[in-house]
């Protein structure tokens, strides 16, 4: 199972662009990176996942190196309403009916100020 | 469409006796897992179910949880008997995992929170 490490806490203010990076060393040839992000009192909510180079949706950026031994999740134009803690995951997301081997770490506790 | 659903939303027993929480999973989703999440930390694995078979319950206690998931689609998990640090919020999640399914997201439930006394 690949081991993430992201840091603990970061702070910005609105309007700023956020960059969170994850780092996972052992990450395996099968593996894709996911990020979710949770609010107080309710469960995480899917973000973003890639395996390779950039992926955009129309909430974040996910930049990921050739060596993807790092991932970094990008917030453009962040909110007070983006105040969360964001996690992000490494895991196949099939591995022919097994298990995912998804685990969640403490993640990153982001506040946003006025 | 509708989310997963989870019962009840919260829970106050005491250690030594027992609760069972009911998911009931988006239309169609074949994957459903069960997560422990203790206040200040990431949710944990409990179970991963597979349809009505199991296919990662490496961090379930046995000895005091179970859970099932008949036909497929509702799941039960259970605690027996409770102790103090089972405290914690215990979220329900599916999944529309097949192969070559590039997109994994799992939908959350909003979880029950569960004190222990």
């Amino acid at each position: 199972l690949a081991k993430t490490t992201q840091p603990i806490s970061m702070d910005s203010y609105e309007g700023q662009e956020v960059n969170i990076t994850c780092s996972h060393n052992n990450i395996a040839t099968n593996d894709y990176i996911t990020w979710y992000q949770q609010f107080p009192s309710q469960g995480p909510r899917f973000i973003i996942q890639g395996y390779k180079t950039k992926v955009t949706n129309e909430v974040a950026s996910l930049f990921i190196p050739a060596d993807r031994k790092s991932s970094t999740l990008s917030l453009p134009r962040v909110s007070l309403s983006d105040t969360a803690v964001y996690y992000c995951l490494v895991g196949a997301p099939y591995s022919g009916g097994g298990a995912d081997g998804l685990t969640f770490g403490k993640g990153t506790h982001l506040i946003i100020q006025p | 469409e509708a989310g997963v659903a989870q019962s009840p939303r919260y829970k106050i027993i005491e250690k030594r006796q027992s609760v069972a929480f009911w998911c009931n999973p988006i239309s169609g989703h074949a994957t459903l897992y069960w997560y422990q999440q203790i206040l200040g930390q990431g949710p944990k694995l409990l179970i991963q179910f597979q349809n009505n078979g199991v296919v990662d319950d490496s961090q379930l206690p046995k000895d005091r949880f179970s859970a099932e998931r008949l036909k497929g689609v509702d799941s039960t998990l259970k605690i027996q008997p409770a102790k103090l640090e089972d405290s914690a919020v215990y979220l329900c999640a599916s999944s529309l995992r097949r192969p070559g399914l590039k997109i994994y997201e799992q939908y959350f439930g909003p979880g029950t929170r569960l004190t222990v006394t």
